[in-house]
């Protein structure tokens, strides 16, 4: 079974200030990889992903994540955060599979609060 | 705009009652899903369609049912709501292959609230 650790529920962070949300993930086969953002009242909306290839993906608004497979790691990084990031932040894996469903496993979440 | 579409947005129910959430996609994805959000428990799957015509339980499943009207739709229904029902409910969608992103689409969520 696969599974999804976030060890942050809540991170502060001073506006320009670089962050890193941290995502850990077990999982006996190899995965796709995936970070979703909420902000408040609305749905999850895909950031970025990891499906193979460089192991450094990065989003359009600046957000980027390293896949390490040897730590078993995905954590998401931006090195000066903006008022407009403040949401919440969902890591999350699916299984390869070669067709069909396969399906995702959800973190906790981490809520980043950008502070002015 | 192409996407998940859900309804309503918002509703209270009184304990007792019945209602069923509406889901709908027009991304032309096999798999569609429900999940409900509550505070510091993340998303729990409460079930999930993995394609036109099969339904499966996730990991929350007891108090709803659901159908998979067609490829397009998938409700979730609600037979007595009780209050421990009250949360904010996704629908999401997904797809493999070429012209997917591996990734899901959500629904922009319904409100309720069981009084």
């Amino acid at each position: 079974a696969q599974s999804v650790t976030q060890l942050d529920s809540q991170v502060p962070v001073f506006e320009e200030a670089p962050v890193e949300l941290r995502c850990n993930y077990s999982s006996s086969v190899s995965v796709y990889l995936f970070w979703y953002v909420q902000y408040p009242n609305q749905g999850l909306q895909l950031l970025l992903k990891y499906l193979s290839g460089s192991t450094l993906v990065e989003s359009i608004n600046g957000f980027e994540a390293e896949f390490n497979k040897s730590q078993t790691s995905f954590h998401l990084r931006k090195p000066s955060v903006h008022i407009s990031d403040t949401a919440e932040y969902f890591c999350a894996v699916r299984e390869w599979g070669s067709g069909g469903y396969q399906k995702v496993t959800f973190g906790i979440g981490t809520k980043l609060q950008v502070i002015p | 705009n192409a996407g998940v579409t859900q309804t309503p947005k918002f509703q209270v129910l009184k304990t007792g009652q019945s209602m069923t959430l509406q889901c709908a996609q027009d991304m032309n994805h096999n798999s569609m899903y429900w999940y409900r959000q509550d505070p510091g428990m993340g998303l729990r799957l409460i079930y999930y369609s993995a394609s036109e015509g099969t339904t499966d339980k996730g990991e929350v499943p007891n108090g709803y049912n659901v159908s998979r009207l067609n490829k397009r739709e998938f409700s979730l229904r609600l037979e007595s709501a009780a209050p421990s029902q009250t949360s904010v409910y996704f629908c999401a969608s997904s797809g493999l292959g070429q012209g997917t992103n591996y990734g899901y689409t959500f629904g922009s969520g319904t409100r309720l609230t069981v009084v």
